[in-house]
């Protein structure tokens, strides 16, 4: 496709399991972005790639949060022991270079929800 | 810390009404975005304002970027149903070393009744 494509799109997980979610870039985009919205408010930053080098985790909440995109296409953000604060939408958003006055384009996200 | 504090938080008129909806932060911001988001959906992007004093125009929406780039506003013109949705906006740092990082706003629900 020629959008972002994130999965799975539904996650329910009970607390202190682990959870693994993709990300697919638009092809050729060096940089892609994780994010976290809660309910009712606007997305948080947690990481951002260009191409496989992870350059910024300073968002990312605790150690239980782990991103990797070993070949600078697919991403994978996982949540290790989740807690039922993990609940969240997480968008992940691609664009072609690295600065913010570049348009990124975001995926659907993956609404997680733990139990 | 940089914050974006957008008003008003909800807003619901009736089709064929103008609304503005502001978005307003104590620093100064290298290019500000803003992001129409439908519900189960991403954020799409809107425009992208970068100088100072700028104001562009997407059919019935005018954005503007304040002269400090501190704050921004947009303007809809005879809403319509269509333009319900989750508004909102993204600063960038204006440092150099992290200018890659979008801090958005809780956003302005908005719903326009038939």
């Amino acid at each position: 496709g020629a959008g972002v494509s994130q999965s799975p799109r539904y996650k329910v997980a009970k607390r202190g399991q682990d959870v693994a979610l993709r990300c697919d870039p638009i092809s050729g985009h060096v940089s892609l972005f994780w994010y976290q919205q809660a309910l009712g408010q606007g997305p948080e930053f947690l990481t951002y790639f260009q191409n496989e080098a992870q350059l910024d985790k300073s968002g990312l909440p605790s150690d239980r949060f782990f991103a990797e995109r070993p070949e600078g296409s697919v991403s994978t953000l996982k949540i290790q022991r989740t807690q039922q604060e993990d609940s969240a939408v997480y968008l992940c958003a691609s664009s072609l270079l690295g600065a913010a006055v570049q348009p990124q384009h975001f995926g659907d996200g993956t609404r997680l929800s733990i139990l | 810390t940089q914050l974006l504090e957008q008003s008003p938080q909800f807003l619901s008129i009736q089709e064929g009404e103008n609304l503005t909806v502001y978005c307003n932060s104590s620093s100064v911001f290298s290019s500000l975005q803003w992001y129409r988001q439908e519900p189960g959906e991403g954020p799409v992007l809107l425009v992208t304002v970068v100088t100072g004093g700028e104001v562009k125009k997407l059919k019935r929406l005018t954005f503007q970027f304040g002269d400090a780039r501190k704050d921004s506003s947009l303007h809809i013109t005879a809403a319509q149903p269509g333009d319900t949705g989750l508004y909102l906006c993204a600063g960038a740092a204006e440092s150099g070393g992290s200018n890659y990082k979008l801090t958005f706003g809780k956003g302005t629900l908005l719903t326009v009744n038939p």
